[in-house]
């Protein structure tokens, strides 16, 4: 059982590369999230997937799209890279149940020059 | 979105207890409370959530206003490991549309 996986852990990108972060979990989660964390900052909600083959727009939506790929997977793209866009973004899932615990991933940084 | 209010930061000594507190006067009866840290270089763990009553687990304690407008994360005896960024986030209600929104939390040092 590894929760929930977030590939790369790391990528350098050029100001108009695109890119798509992974993210999996293994719980059976119905919800997924992306999370942006900028420098001494909190948590800001990029987009969401309540159930398998529905997104929704977070706080900070622009400039990404998302994929409910299955239940399993949400990826994160990034069609053309901005430095604004240098973070480290979090993937989480959750239950089905108001009370239940969100599950974060380790992280992904990206840098963008 | 039910929204919440944190300090900034926190300052406590190490071994002593530490009252962590959360403003939420506009939760709504159907919102749980729930508390994440975050350590550093790593993403939020959970640490407690509550209802109505208090709650105890083994990392900490939840005091839970009687009218719900605010609680309180309780550490009753902090560790250098303890020093991370609390969030305080409502979960649910009655319009829920499964956002989980965070605020900035509140970073808690921890002195020797």
């Amino acid at each position: 059982n590894a929760g929930v996986t977030q590939t790369p852990k790391f990528q350098v990108l050029k100001t108009g590369q695109s890119m798509t972060l992974q993210c999996a979990q293994d719980m059976n989660h119905n919800s997924m999230y992306w999370y942006r964390q900028d420098p001494g900052m909190g948590l800001r909600l990029i987009y969401y997937s309540a159930s398998e083959g529905t997104t929704d727009k977070g706080e900070v939506p622009n400039g990404y799209n998302v994929s409910r790929l299955n239940k399993r997977e949400f990826s994160l793209r990034l069609e053309s890279a901005a430095p604004s866009q240098t973070s480290v973004y979090f993937c989480a899932s959750v239950g089905g149940r108001v009370w239940e615990t969100q599950y974060f991933g380790p992280g992904t940084r990206l840098l963008v020059l | 979105d039910a929204k919440t209010t944190q300090p900034n930061s926190m300052e406590s000594n190490e071994e002593e207890p530490v009252h962590l507190p959360c403003n939420h006067s506009t939760i709504s009866g159907t919102d749980y409370i729930h508390w994440y840290r975050q350590l550093p270089s790593q993403g939020p763990e959970y640490v407690i959530h509550g209802l109505t009553s208090n709650v105890n687990n083994r990392m900490a304690s939840l005091a839970i206003a009687e009218d719900r407008k605010s609680s309180t994360l309780i550490l009753h005896r902090a560790t250098l490991r303890d020093a991370a960024v609390y969030y305080c986030i409502l979960i649910g209600g009655a319009n829920r549309d499964d956002k989980i929104i965070f605020g900035k939390g509140t970073r808690l040092h921890i002195l020797p």
